[in-house]
């Protein structure tokens, strides 16, 4: 059974860090690119970021490109989203997801509040 | 960016009937690269159709994904009380992926 489970959400003030990591079982991890999509209070979902197979690649929204760093761990089926400098506007719900162009399979999601 | 509208806002209908959303494009979908989403309050979206007409594992034979270029459709044939929920489709064919903002299937 394919299962991704996030981790690391809270409550941050604006400008600071926060690091999302998303283990993943019960697939071929390394053979699969992965996203981040997260959906603010009351609005659909926006895709975030991706990463390829091998980590090698990564792409962003341009809302998050220059503060938000993606990545993962092979060795340890995770990935991670390194995000910096937050704002009032990062404050969402977000899902890791198995990709295929669109996304298979999604965790349950991590809750980042960005407030002071 | 590929911007997509979905239409209606919110559909009002009773188990049993039929629903039809509509997704429609800014511009063409490059293959068809269009998927549907079903999402419950509390929970994470779920894949129901990918490249435009696929069902994905689980989803049942009433769902189905029909359209090309720009005009897309999610069609439940005979809704059951678990299918009110809310629905957006993706579009996978240009960067970046983009969301339309949703369809609420609600009970009337």
């Amino acid at each position: 059974e394919v299962q991704v489970l996030e981790s690391g959400g809270g409550l941050v003030q604006p400008g600071g860090s926060l690091r999302l990591s998303c283990a993943a079982s019960g697939f071929p991890f390394s053979s699969y690119g992965m996203s981040w999509v997260r959906q603010a209070p009351g609005k659909g979902p926006e895709w975030v970021s991706a990463v390829t197979t091998s980590g090698d690649r990564t792409y962003y929204a341009d809302s998050v490109k220059g503060r938000f760093t993606i990545s993962r761990d092979n060795s340890k089926n995770t990935q991670y989203l390194q995000m910096n400098n937050l704002r009032a506007e990062d404050t969402a719900v977000y899902y890791c997801a198995k990709m295929q162009g669109y996304f298979d399979y999604w965790g349950q999601g991590t809750l980042v509040t960005v407030s002071s | 960016e590929i911007v997509l509208t979905q239409s209606p806002g919110t559909l009002s209908l009773s188990p049993g009937e039929r629903a039809t959303l509509s997704c429609r494009a800014s511009q063409s979908v490059s293959n068809n690269y269009l998927a549907w989403y079903q999402q419950k309050p509390g929970q994470a979206p779920r894949l129901l159709i990918y490249d435009a007409s696929s069902r994905a594992t689980g989803t049942p034979d009433r769902f189905s994904g029909s359209g090309s270029g720009t005009d897309f459709t999610l069609t439940i044939s005979r809704l059951e009380p678990e299918d009110f929920a809310v629905y957006y489709c993706q579009q996978y064919g240009g960067s970046p992926r983009t969301f339309g903002q949703g369809t609420k299937v609600e009970i009337k």
